[in-house]
């Protein structure tokens, strides 16, 4: 399975834009990124899901490079309810199993 | 609400007390998930059902730990002789079986529940 890396933490502004980068350079080739959001309390919640270049949901924007050693999450226009742990998973196309977890990086949306 | 439930949301034991926990799953999803959660850390995956049939267990699960799921519906987590570093919340997670080629989200998107918190005293 591939390992990402992210920042622990951040810090933003309501009405700002957010992007949170995660590396995974040793992506095998039918890995997809997917990115979880979770709130104090809460269970994880899918956000978004890519394979290469850009995809665009109404929560979030995921750009994947051509390399795909990378990927950033693009969080618009942030409010205080944005304020959460996000997770970037490499997961294999297909999966059916387990989702691995890092640390996940501390969102702090300041007023 | 039709999401996934669980029961109780908190649970506070004695050291070397059993617990069960119980999950309902969304019900059209024929996969289930357990996972493990302590503080500042992302989850740890458990154990893992399609239909009734318990297809994975992560060494996590020690023999102290037993997860079932009847019928194929809802799920039960049971930790015999609890310890102090049990003490997290337990997720409950479900995901519909596969579709097409096409159906590439259901791949990765699981839907979680509001967890068990745990607190062994």
């Amino acid at each position: 399975l591939a390992k990402t890396t992210q920042p622990i933490s951040m810090d933003s502004y309501e009405g700002q834009e957010v992007n949170i980068t995660c590396s995974h350079n040793n992506i095998a080739t039918n890995d997809y990124i997917t990115w979880y959001q979770q709130f104090p309390s809460q269970g994880p919640r899918f956000i978004i899901q890519g394979y290469k270049t850009k995809v665009t949901n109404e929560v979030a924007s995921l750009f994947i490079p051509a390399d795909r050693k990378s990927s950033t999450l693009s969080l618009p226009r942030v409010s205080l309810s944005d304020t959460a742990v996000y997770y970037c998973l490499a997961l294999l196309r297909g999966n059916t199993g387990k989702l691995i977890f890092g640390q996940g990086t501390t969102l702090q949306v300041k007023p | 609400d039709t999401g996934v439930s669980q029961d109780p949301r908190h649970k506070i034991t004695k050291r070397g007390q059993n617990v069960t926990f119980r999950c309902d799953p969304i019900s059209e999803h024929n996969r289930l998930y357990w996972y493990r959660q302590t503080l500042g850390q992302g989850p740890e995956f458990l154990t893992y059902f399609q239909n009734e049939a318990q297809l994975e267990k992560s060494r996590l699960l020690s023999d102290r730990f037993s997860a079932e799921r009847p019928k194929g519906s809802f799920s039960t987590l049971e930790i015999q002789r609890t310890e102090q570093g049990d003490s997290a919340m337990y997720l409950c997670a479900s995901s519909p079986k596969l579709g097409g080629q096409g159906d590439l989200r259901s791949s990765y998107e699981q839907y979680f529940g509001p967890g068990t918190r745990l607190t062994v005293t």
